[in-house]
């Protein structure tokens, strides 16, 4: 059964600091691995998807990579502002359209 | 494009009522889900369909209920509610890749 694993479950850093969230599952079979952003009372956005066969994707500010091997991945967000202070959560497939599964997510708060 | 739209945002229900939610896309995917998120957890898949007609459980199905008779809904029934199912439900859906979410609906057993 896939386990995916965030840890830390909270964290806060002053403006400007680059930082690594981490997301981690037990079965390394996975389709592809998404990351979501999550605002208080609101729903989930997403930010980016990797598909198994790629190593990392970027979008502005953020970059995450995937390591099937290990069954990692990381999510990176250079010069972090106190609008980046929400909830992020990562979530596997195993296949096309298949279910996701989330992990519990990491409360991020930048202050300024 | 409004997405994925879900009715109502909140509801309070006694304990024993029953009470459907609406989920609703426009983007003519095929894949769509319930999930609920409890509080410091992530999210857990109640029931999901792969078109219209066919739906399946997910890891917590235990007093819900689902139907697909369109592309475009995907409604959730609860029935006879226990303070258990207190959450907030998300309705999401996708052809294979990125996944939409609705804003949510916050249900209150009491």
């Amino acid at each position: 059964k896939q386990e995916v694993t965030q840890i830390p479950a909270a964290l806060s850093v002053p403006e400007g600091e680059n930082l690594v969230l981490n997301c981690s599952f037990t079965d390394s079979a996975i389709y592809n691995l998404q990351w979501f952003r999550q605002d208080p009372g609101k729903g989930l956005t997403s930010l980016l998807l990797i598909q198994s066969s790629q190593r990392e994707q970027t979008s502005g500010r953020l970059n995450a990579s995937l390591d099937k091997s290990s069954g990692r991945s990381t999510l990176y967000i250079a010069a972090s502002q106190p609008g980046d202070s929400a909830t992020y959560l990562c979530a596997v497939s195993h296949n096309q359209g298949g279910k996701l599964i989330f992990g519990q997510g990491t409360e991020l708060s930048v202050k300024p | 494009n409004a997405g994925v739209t879900q009715t109502p945002k909140f509801r309070i229900l006694k304990i024993g009522q029953s009470m459907t939610l609406q989920c609703t896309q426009d983007m003519n995917h095929n894949y769509m889900y319930w999930y609920r998120q409890d509080p410091g957890m992530g999210l857990k898949l109640i029931y999901y369909s792969v078109g219209a007609g066919i739906t399946d459980k997910g890891e917590v199905p235990n007093g819900y209920n689902v139907s697909r008779s369109t592309t475009e809904d995907f409604p959730l029934r609860l029935e006879l509610a226990a303070p258990s199912q207190t959450s907030v439900y998300f309705c999401a859906s996708r052809v294979t890749g990125e996944l939409f979410f609705g804003e949510g609906s916050r249900l209150t057993v009491l």
